[in-house]
């Protein structure tokens, strides 16, 4: 069974810290996507990043970056000098082909990160 | 500007009355999601879409139904056999399973 593991139910970090959400995932799919997404407050989902499963080559988009690495099935973020705008939920989820094309998303429990002024 | 509307914002409904939740989109996707949040907790499937006139259930359809009648709208109908609504209810669209799921900005669901 496909499964995505955010072991950190919460964290909480000064602000100007630096900060890493943990992501494990399972697949038995030789092909597959990672996404990583934001709720803050207000609960909408905001989309961060995608990574498929042939392109380990890290990311870095200002004060985020993404750890991909097959070999421990982990899609970690880091949050370089953290600030109270980044203060949400952060999902991370991972495409599952259910069957004929159908595909659906299987979601973490997300990672409650609370930066403090 | 391209994107999902869900409505209304907030609906609060009554015992034994059936409540439907409008979700519409205009980025020309083909797959129509319906997602569940209790508080503090992460997102379950309700019902999904990969077509129109094609849905299939996700983990906990029971208590809901939906229609997709129109490629640009996946209504979310929660009745009365659903004894426990009140939740925070995302709808989302995708335009395959490399592509991110865009989401609507919720509707929250109580119990009068």
């Amino acid at each position: 069974a496909q499964k995505v593991t955010q072991a950190q139910t919460e964290i909480s970090v000064v602000e100007k810290e630096d900060v890493t959400l943990d992501c494990v995932y399972e697949t038995r799919d030789t092909t597959y996507y990672l996404f990583w997404y934001k709720q803050p407050p207000s609960g909408e989902l905001v989309f961060l990043i995608r990574r498929n499963s042939f392109d380990e080559q890290n990311e870095i988009s200002g004060r985020y970056s993404w750890n991909f690495q097959k070999s421990t099935s982990s899609f970690n973020f880091t949050i370089t000098a953290s600030q109270v705008v980044d203060s949400a939920v952060y999902f991370c989820a991972l495409s599952e082909e259910i069957m004929d094309s159908n595909y659906q998303l299987i979601w973490g429990a997300g990672t409650k990160l609370i930066i403090k002024p | 500007d391209g994107g999902i509307t869900q409505s209304p914002k907030y609906l609060f409904r009554k015992e034994g009355q059936n409540v439907t939740l409008s979700c519409e989109q205009n980025l020309n996707h083909d797959a129509m999601y319906w997602y569940r949040q209790d508080p503090g907790q992460g997102l379950r499937l309700i019902y999904y879409s990969q077509i129109v006139n094609d849905f299939q259930k996700g983990d906990i359809a029971e208590g809901y139904s939906v229609s997709r009648e129109k490629k640009e709208s996946f209504p979310l109908t929660v009745t009365s056999a659903q004894k426990n609504p009140t939740a925070f209810y995302l709808c989302a669209s995708s335009g395959g399973p490399d592509q991110p799921q865009h989401f609507g900005d919720g509707t929250r669901l109580s119990i009068l």
